[in-house]
């Protein structure tokens, strides 16, 4: 069965580093990564979709990679800030394109 | 982007006793939804997907008897925990998805359920 595993429970890092956050895929080829911010007690919230035929995508600091051959995706903060801080969720979907299943997440804190 | 509600956003009750959960886009319709649990520190473990006029598909080991979906309209999704349990305690969280034409579409999540039964 599909597996989707983010390598670090927690991440810790100084105001001003890159963050840089991983997600490794088993058993499937997915067509698209999905990366989500999930704040306590909140739901996720959408941040950005990479493809399969593309290997970055940019949206202000935060930058995403695809490694098919790796099966890996790497989610990258620049400039990161306090604000940062929050659990980040990469997601792929399931065979049947309309689900989609979530890694366990990586809580960021970033100190000032 | 669009915007999904839920209600209650937090829930308290006795054990053995039903609760109502809703889901509603806001702005768009949405043919289908999910619904999620989590446990803390956990991610999130989809339980069935809300089809709209049709039955609700479950995913394994969920109990469809005991956490019954209904679809009712292209706006409203209703997940109702039957007999509730303390084991069933957890932070239910609803999803719909940009019904634009691209296959990638993202989905957007209500803001949560937090369901704890005594």
């Amino acid at each position: 069965s599909q597996k989707i595993e983010q390598n670090s429970e927690a991440l810790n890092i100084q105001e001003g580093k890159t963050a840089t956050l991983t997600c490794n895929y088993t058993n499937y080829s997915p067509a698209y990564l999905q990366w989500y911010r999930q704040d306590p007690g909140r739901g996720p919230v959408f941040l950005l979709l990479i493809r399969e035929n593309e290997k970055e995508k940019r949206k202000e600091r935060l930058k995403v990679t695809f490694d098919t051959t790796l099966k890996q995706s790497l989610f990258h903060i620049t400039a990161s800030q306090p604000a940062d801080s929050a659990t980040y969720l990469c997601a792929h979907p399931y065979s049947s394109a309309s689900k989609i299943i979530f890694g366990s997440g990586t809580r960021l804190s970033i100190r000032p | 982007g669009a915007v999904v509600s839920q209600h209650p956003s937090w829930v308290i009750c006795k054990s053995g006793t039903s609760v109502k959960i809703e889901c509603r886009s806001l702005d768009f319709q949405a043919t289908t939804m999910f619904w999620y649990r989590q446990f803390p520190k956990q991610s999130l473990m989809l339980m069935a997907t809300s089809n709209e006029g049709s039955k609700a598909t479950y995913e394994q080991g969920v109990e469809k008897d005991k956490f019954l979906i209904n679809h009712a309209s292209l706006t409203l999704s209703t997940l109702t925990v039957t007999s509730a349990h303390p084991e069933d305690s957890s932070f239910y969280i609803c999803s719909a998805r940009d019904p634009g034409p691209s296959s990638y579409n993202e989905q957007f999540f209500g803001p949560g359920t937090r369901l704890t039964v005594l």
